[in-house]
């Protein structure tokens, strides 16, 4: 069975940091891509990042780009995303995404439950 | 404002047809981007519906169909269930954009 486990929301204060982790099991996970999608409150999904299967594909939405920084370790099955200088406006559910593909191009077949990231004085 | 169009919300009664719409551009589902639906309800994990424009998962009922046009795609539910009321959401890849793109969502109910 396949499982996506994410970790690491908190309620942290603008300007802030926090890692978030995800952890994979029930497939080969260095054979996909994988992605961070966000929930706002009362909003719309909202792709964040992704990174391909040996971490050679890399890209992320505008509104984190050089705040965020995705990455992967095969070895241990997990996902990560580091996000800096953290505004309210990334209050959100954040979701691990594991796609179809290797590279990112494809949907994604399987969610994590999400952690819950809070941004606020 | 999301890349990708789609009606804010649908309704219907139950056994009735609904379509829901997604709307792209050249960089995206125009250029022959596949174009993936999902299920949504608030503070949950999003379930695959369509996949590859038109292809269900194991487990997903044939009432769920995709369809594709150009730079438009649909989704298709057929036989409308109370169960059914959900967010529903169109993604793609954006070639300009280098990643995903989502719909805005378009909220079912069922009358």
């Amino acid at each position: 069975e396949v499982q996506l486990v994410e970790s690491g929301g908190d309620l942290v204060q603008p300007g802030r940091s926090l890692r978030l982790s995800c952890v994979a099991s029930g497939f080969t996970f260095d054979d996909y891509a994988m992605h961070w999608v966000r929930q706002g409150p009362g909003k719309g999904l909202e792709w964040v990042s992704g990174i391909g299967w040996n971490s050679g594909t890399i890209n992320y939405a505008d509104s984190v780009k050089g705040r965020f920084t995705i990455s992967r370790d095969n070895a241990k099955n997990s996902l990560y995303l580091q996000m800096n200088s953290l505004r309210p406006e990334d209050t959100a559910l954040y979701f691990c995404a594991k796609d179809m593909g290797l590279i990112g191009f494809g949907g994604s077949d399987y969610w994590g439950q999400g952690t819950l990231v809070t941004v606020s004085s | 404002q999301s890349v990708l169009t789609q009606p804010p919300s649908v309704s219907g009664a139950p056994g009735q047809r609904v379509t829901i719409s997604c709307t792209g551009n050249s960089s995206n589902i125009g250029a022959d981007y596949d174009v993936h639906w999902y299920q949504s309800l608030p503070g949950t994990a999003p379930k695959l519906l369509i996949y590859g424009n038109n292809n269900r998962p194991s487990g997903i009922p044939d009432r769920f169909s995709g369809s594709k046009s150009g730079p438009s795609v649909s989704l298709t539910i057929t036989g409308l269930q109370a169960e059914d009321e959900a967010d529903y959401y169109c993604q793609s890849f954006d070639s300009r954009l280098s990643g995903w793109v989502l719909g805005g969502g378009t909220k079912l109910t069922v009358l």
